[in-house]
């Protein structure tokens, strides 16, 4: 059964760090795209970062320069470096595997979650 | 960067209605285009995925439609455990999957 698990989350002064881990188990991180989604309280899905098989990493224009993914292949887990902490990071963070549909759109979706973890940015 | 507007923002249906959910992208995205459901305390479930394909396990009665800018997302019949908060999402940019807003859908 593929499984993915996050820790890490907590509260933190503003101003902060904080790693998060994603602990996989029926899939191999290294081999496969995986990213990290974030929901504030109360409010929608958001977008954070994602990292691919070859390396490249991208991230959303609010955590540019923040926030870094990266993978341990030999855990086989994927972290979430959290810098600078504002407010406006509290959330449920979650990471997800992307799977492609195939030929011929080849169109990236998340088909695995983890149950997500919480960051509190609070004084 | 490519933004992704659902309407409406929620929804009041009772079971066994048709329900439509729309999702409008502000710039081509071909058929990049993933639906997720989300209940209360839990994390995001896959529904359709490149417009109009239905994720295994999925029941029928959710389907996906549209190609380039507007998309709905379609429940035929409603039943009980369908009353959630749906999100499209956009694959279409690979530096930047972004999410529609939501749509609440509630029990009239």
């Amino acid at each position: 059964e593929v499984q993915l698990v996050e820790t890490g989350g907590g509260l933190i002064q503003p101003g902060g760090s904080l790693r998060l881990s994603c602990a996989a188990s029926g899939l191999t991180v290294s081999s496969n795209y995986m990213s990290w989604v974030r929901q504030a309280p109360g409010k929608g899905l958001e977008w954070v970062s994602v990292i691919y098989s070859g390396g490249n990493t991208y991230y959303a224009d609010s955590v540019k320069g923040r926030f870094t993914i990266s993978r341990d292949n030999s855990k086989n887990t994927l972290y979430l470096q959290m810098n600078s902490l504002r407010a406006e990071d509290t959330a449920v963070y979650y990471c997800a595997r992307l799977l492609s549909s195939g030929s011929p759109y080849y169109c990236y979706y998340m088909d695995v979650w983890g149950k997500g973890t919480t960051v509190t940015v609070s004084s | 960067d490519i933004q992704m507007t659902q309407s409406p923002s929620s929804l009041s249906a009772s079971v066994g209605d048709r329900v439509t959910i729309t999702c409008r992208a502000s710039q081509t995205i071909s058929s990049y285009l993933n639906w997720y459901q989300q209940k209360p305390g839990k994390a995001p479930k896959l529904l359709i995925y490149a417009a109009s394909s239905l994720q295994s396990g999925v029941p029928s009665r959710f389907s996906g439609s549209g190609s380039g800018t507007d998309f709905t997302l379609t429940i035929s019949s409603l039943q009980p455990e369908d009353f959630a908060t749906y999100y499209c999402q956009q694959s279409y940019s690979t530096a930047m999957y972004t999410f529609g807003q939501g749509t609440k859908l509630e029990i009239k």
